[in-house]
């Protein structure tokens, strides 16, 4: 069965520096999405895409965030200056039309 | 505010037994999902149900929507130790692109 799959698994950086996440959806899916989970809290929404823009975004995802999908297979969320409080696991997520979503393994980020 | 709220937070069972979980919403919905997940890892899907349906099954899983009260059940059966872990809805609002989650209800069966 086709995965969503991400990598790394975990990142460790320091703040103020840049990460990039990394997200493969399922090949003939069309809506994409990231969601964060700090630890011991809920899942929180990111960001939605669709059609190579941005279809919504929650109040977290500001200027520091943005996300592409560069080559039309990979899915990737850019955080330009990390900080403490972004130490989280990010999970990437994707769906075809009014169907299942489906989550990838998340990438844990920590951030020193 | 859009947030979906499970009850109970957590739930302690005997291997065996029965073990049903809540969620609630807001306003309408096109269709709202159950996750599990175990402590550290991803979020394995359960089950769909759409805003037009009331029950599903699988497996040992059933699902109820409500959509009068905005609310959903999710009843695990004969539960096993192996079901340990938490479960969250996450709800499709209508006119949105994007899932909202509960808090989530941690599980724990006792073996």
């Amino acid at each position: 069965e086709p995965e969503v799959t991400q990598t790394p698994s975990h990142q460790v950086t320091q703040m103020g520096q840049e990460v990039i996440l990394r997200c493969v959806p399922i090949s003939n899916h069309l809506y994409f999405y990231w969601y964060r989970q700090i630890l011991g809290q809920k899942v929180e929404f990111l960001v939605s895409f669709y059609n190579n823009e941005i279809s919504e975004k929650s109040e977290i995802f500001d200027d520091q965030f943005s996300v592409e999908r560069p080559d039309g297979s990979n899915f990737t969320l850019k955080i330009r200056s990390t900080k403490l409080e972004d130490s989280a696991m990010y999970f990437c997520a994707d769906k075809r039309e009014a169907d299942t979503q489906y989550f990838g393994p998340g990438t844990r980020l920590t951030v020193l | 505010s859009q947030q979906g709220e499970e009850d109970p937070q957590a739930l302690s069972i005997q291997e065996g037994e029965n073990a049903t979980m809540n969620c609630s919403y807001k306003t309408s919905i096109n269709n709202l999902q159950w996750y599990r997940q175990n402590s550290g890892r991803g979020l394995v899907h359960l089950i769909l149900i759409r805003s037009n349906e009331r029950e599903k099954h699988s497996g040992r899983l059933r699902v109820t929507l409500d959509t009068s009260k905005k609310s959903s059940s999710l009843l695990i059966t004969a539960s096993r130790a192996a079901d340990t872990a938490s479960y969250f809805c996450a709800t499709d609002y209508s006119g949105t692109y994007k899932y909202i989650f509960g808090t989530g209800t941690r599980l724990k069966v006792l073996a």
